[in-house]
Parts: C-alpha cells; sequence; structure tokens
C-alpha cells in the first residue's frame, strides 16, 4: 500500500516532442504528490506538485494531470529539450510530522535533438 | 547559500570501517531524513528525525545510526561498513509539504 508505481522505466523524445510519465499508488491517505527532477551527480529537486483536491498543474512546460477516483497521476513535458535529459520522480506521502515521501523507481529521460 | 549541505561529497572506504556522513540545513525545516539512491537509482528512506526526535526507522541494519544534535543537523554514522553498502546517501529536510535535498554522498566501499 505504500507503494509508487512509476512508468516507464526509460523514455527517448525527440526535441520538441511531449514526454509522458505515469504514476500510479494504491494508498487513498495520500495527500501530497510531488515530481522531482534528478540530474547525474546532483540531488533531487522539486519540479512541480499537486494535492489530491486539483485535477491539474502547469508550471511553464510542465503539467501535472491527477486522477483521484483511478489514483493515478502523470507528469507531461511540453516541447520536450534536450536540457529536459534527466530522471524523473514521482513520490507521494501521507501528511504527518516527519512522515518521509515514498518515490517511485525513477524515468530516465532522454530527449534527442 | 547551500540549503541542504552534505559533507563529503565522495568517500571510499574498506570493508569493516566506520565512517560519518554530515548534513547540515539552514532552511529552518522542522524535519529532516536520510534517503539511500541504489545503483537502480531507485530512492528509500532509511531515517527521519522531526525536532530532534526519531520518528522513522525504516529496516536499516543497525550499524546504522543517525544522531541529531539540533534541528539543523543530521549525521549518518555507519560501523563496519559492508560492500552493500555502496550507494548515494541523500540528506533532506522538509517543512509543511517542502522537501528540499542534499546534493548527496557517494560511498564505494572496496
Amino acid at each position: 500500500q505504500q507503494q509508487v508505481k512509476q512508468s516507464p522505466q526509460s523514455l527517448i523524445v525527440q526535441k520538441g516532442g511531449i514526454s509522458i510519465i505515469n504514476c500510479a499508488y494504491e494508498n487513498t491517505a495520500f495527500d501530497y504528490f510531488p515530481w522531482y527532477q534528478q540530474f547525474p551527480g546532483k540531488g533531487p529537486a522539486l519540479l512541480i506538485a499537486i494535492r489530491p483536491d486539483v485535477s491539474e498543474k502547469k508550471e511553464g512546460r510542465f503539467t501535472i494531470s491527477f486522477n483521484k477516483s483511478a489514483k493515478q497521476f502523470s507528469l507531461h513535458i511540453m516541447d520536450s529539450q534536450p536540457g529536459d535529459s534527466a530522471t524523473y520522480f514521482c513520490a507521494a506521502r501521507v501528511y504527518q510530522a516527519g512522515t518521509a515521501l515514498i518515490f517511485g523507481k525513477g524515468t530516465t529521460l532522454s530527449v534527442s535533438s | 547559500d547551500t540549503a541542504v549541505s552534505q559533507t563529503p561529497k565522495y568517500l571510499v572506504t574498506q570493508m569493516g570501517n566506520d565512517k560519518s556522513i554530515k548534513c547540515e540545513q539552514n532552511l529552518g525545516h522542522d524535519t529532516m531524513y536520510w534517503y539511500k539512491q541504489d545503483s537502480k537509482k531507485f530512492l528509500k528512506i532509511m531515517f527521519s528525525y522531526n525536532n530532534k526526535e526519531l520518528i522513522i526507522n525504516e529496516t536499516v541494519p543497525n550499524r546504522f545510526s543517525p544522531k541529531s544534535p539540533d534541528k539543523a543537523h543530521l549525521n549518518l554514522h555507519i560501523n563496519s561498513l559492508e560492500l552493500g553498502d555502496s550507494a548515494v546517501y541523500f540528506c533532506a529536510s522538509s517543512q509543511v509539504g517542502g522537501y528540499t535535498f542534499g546534493s548527496g554522498t557517494r560511498l564505494t566501499v572496496v
């Protein structure tokens, strides 16, 4: 119940294309769903996050779509650029003091020019 | 000014040694964490501390011992290092939703 399942494991997209990464969860007590971006040799950095009372959130070229009934959420990267090539992690959390993020297994995105 | 800083960035050591990784955050966050990232990049929570109190202690060998001297610091001490401990260890902190990660410590046990 504490798992977050992420797919695909890897993704190759042409420059200018749309990258889509999907995540699914079981625990309905999760109340916060962030996406993190990680470049080689760096720590994960928050990209965008959503709470379950919202179905979509957009920040620049990045959009989270959230489907509460299906217990799924996805990251869409519009107009993908070579600089977007990184590993992306979805995550979820049950709100409580000290609660940690539970991460998906990550998606390695390569954007070819 | 780095928000969450870890030292050292790289650590190469022999099996059986004892080593420590230090973490400091200047964000004023109440909660700090240690995560382990394995060779397949999977990020797994090890420990969390809230206001110096241990909250999460996942199934981690008791060779790993976290210490939080104050709210801004969370150190990780590892005894009797094994080959399987080789990984990248990330410190993080949070306050009401936002989680900030350090840049990691790559531990290699030879």
